[in-house]
């Protein structure tokens, strides 16, 4: 069965840092994989996504994430957050086509700024 | 545009009554979805249409139903609603039928069981 670990529940980074959330999936053939943001009180919006083709994706708001096969990872990462950048982050994996599997999420990572 | 729309926002019940949460689309997608939010667990897939006349189960269907009224329209209804079901709910849409791709959330319903 599919599956995906968000190993981090919760991280704290001062504004204008570096961020790597870390997502590790497991799927028998390829994945269709997301991240998607909540901020508080609000639905979830689609950062990025990726199908096939180039391993490192952009997405809004600058983030980006990268593709390892080899690792089942697909780590979202930003250069230099902002304030604005507060939120919990939920990765997800699916197949392409909803059978006996479907889309599924990670429990989420929490992140908090601070000035 | 509004998106993805539900109602109501916010709701009590007490265990044994019933009640239906709806959700309507104005993007003219195939596919929606109704999903359950619990801290730690992530969002969990109650049941899904992947085109109108159609629902499926998901990861955790028991004690709901669900009603695809039209292409608009997914309705999510608690027959006997259990103090289990304290969550908070989404519904979500998205183009391809059945297909995985972007899904549009709506902003929520945060249900209270007591």
């Amino acid at each position: 069965a599919q599956s995906v670990t968000q190993p981090d529940i919760h991280i704290t980074v001062s504004e204008g840092a570096s961020l790597e959330l870390r997502c590790n999936y497991s799927y028998g053939a390829t994945p269709y994989l997301f991240w998607y943001v909540q901020s508080p009180g609000q639905g979830l919006q689609l950062l990025l996504k990726y199908f096939s083709g180039d391993t490192l994706v952009q997405g809004i708001k600058g983030f980006e994430a990268e593709f390892k096969r080899s690792q089942s990872s697909f780590n979202l990462r930003k250069p230099s957050v902002h304030w604005s950048d507060a939120a919990e982050y939920f990765c997800a994996v699916g197949p392409k086509y909803f059978g006996n599997e479907k889309l599924t999420f990670g429990t989420g990572t929490r992140l908090t700024i601070i000035p | 545009n509004a998106g993805v729309t539900q109602t109501p926002k916010f709701q009590v019940l007490k265990t044994g009554q019933s009640m239906t949460l709806q959700c309507a689309q104005d993007m003219n997608h195939n596919s929606m979805y109704w999903y359950r939010q619990d801290p730690g667990m992530g969002l969990r897939l109650i049941y899904y249409s992947a085109s109108e006349g159609t629902t499926d189960k998901g990861e955790v269907p028991n004690g709901y139903n669900v009603s695809r009224l039209n292409k608009r329209e997914f309705s999510l209804r608690l027959e006997s609603a259990a103090p289990s079901q304290t969550s908070v709910y989404f519904c979500a849409s998205s183009v391809p039928p059945g297909g995985t791709d972007t899904q549009y959330f709506g902003p929520g319903t945060r249900l209270t069981v007591l």
